[in-house]
């Protein structure tokens, strides 16, 4: 049983890019997170995703993000304009129930804005 | 909001020492999960505590949920270089994390 699979592993772009990063979850997880970790830092809650649903987002920024579970394919968090404040780790988790129970972790996403 | 609260932040001690981190809350959780981070990786879940008073054991570590399910310990026995990294708990609700006790062993 693969593990959360996240790619790509590290992501560089210019200012006023747009970023998107992936997020496989575990066989038969339903439900995906999405954290930012900034370094020395723990994890910041952004977004909670049921296949087709978002079912909280109150940690996501107003503007330039955004992110879906599709019925098919990956959960996408996608940023739009990246600016140097958005350098950080994302981290996505999957998990099998509702509530937040326990969570497995993908690797991350490095995303560095140049 | 809930918030956790993890104490120390740093720690630093030497090999074979024994130690105790802490994880704090003015709310009540269904469950706390404890996980470590290594550098450039991913959390890795060690336990979920579910029972007010539960003690669970994974080989040299001791985890432990206050009665109250407010409150969290993990002790750890003779501690190894191994053990070194970014000890993380969390709540049950979007799985609200604490900013972590970085643990650092010196062999």
């Amino acid at each position: 049983n693969a593990g959360v699979m996240q790619n790509p592993r590290h992501l560089v772009r210019r200012r006023g890019q747009e970023a998107r990063l992936r997020c496989s979850p575990m066989k038969g997880h339903s439900h995906v997170y999405w954290y930012r970790q900034l370094p020395e830092e723990g994890l910041k809650f952004m977004v909670y995703l049921q296949k087709e649903n978002i079912i909280d987002e109150s940690g996501m920024p107003k503007e330039r993000f955004s992110a879906e579970f599709p019925k098919e394919g990956p959960s996408i968090l996608r940023i739009q304009q990246v600016v140097r404040g958005d350098s950080a780790a994302y981290f996505c988790a999957s998990s099998p129930h509702s509530e937040g129970t326990e969570a497995f972790f993908g690797q991350g996403t490095r995303l560095t804005v140049v | 909001t809930q918030l956790l609260e993890q104490s120390p932040q740093f720690l630093s001690i030497q090999e074979g020492e024994n130690l105790t981190v802490y994880c704090n809350s003015s709310s009540v959780f269904s469950s706390l999960q404890w996980y470590r981070q290594e550098p450039g990786e991913g959390p890795v879940l060690l336990v979920t505590v579910v029972t007010g008073g539960e003690v669970k054991k994974l080989k040299r570590l001791t985890f432990q949920f206050g009665d109250a399910r407010k409150d969290s310990s993990l002790h750890i026995t003779a501690a190894q270089p191994g053990d070194t990294g970014l000890y993380l708990c969390a709540g049950d609700d979007k799985i609200i994390f604490g900013k972590g006790t970085r643990l650092h062993i010196l062999p």
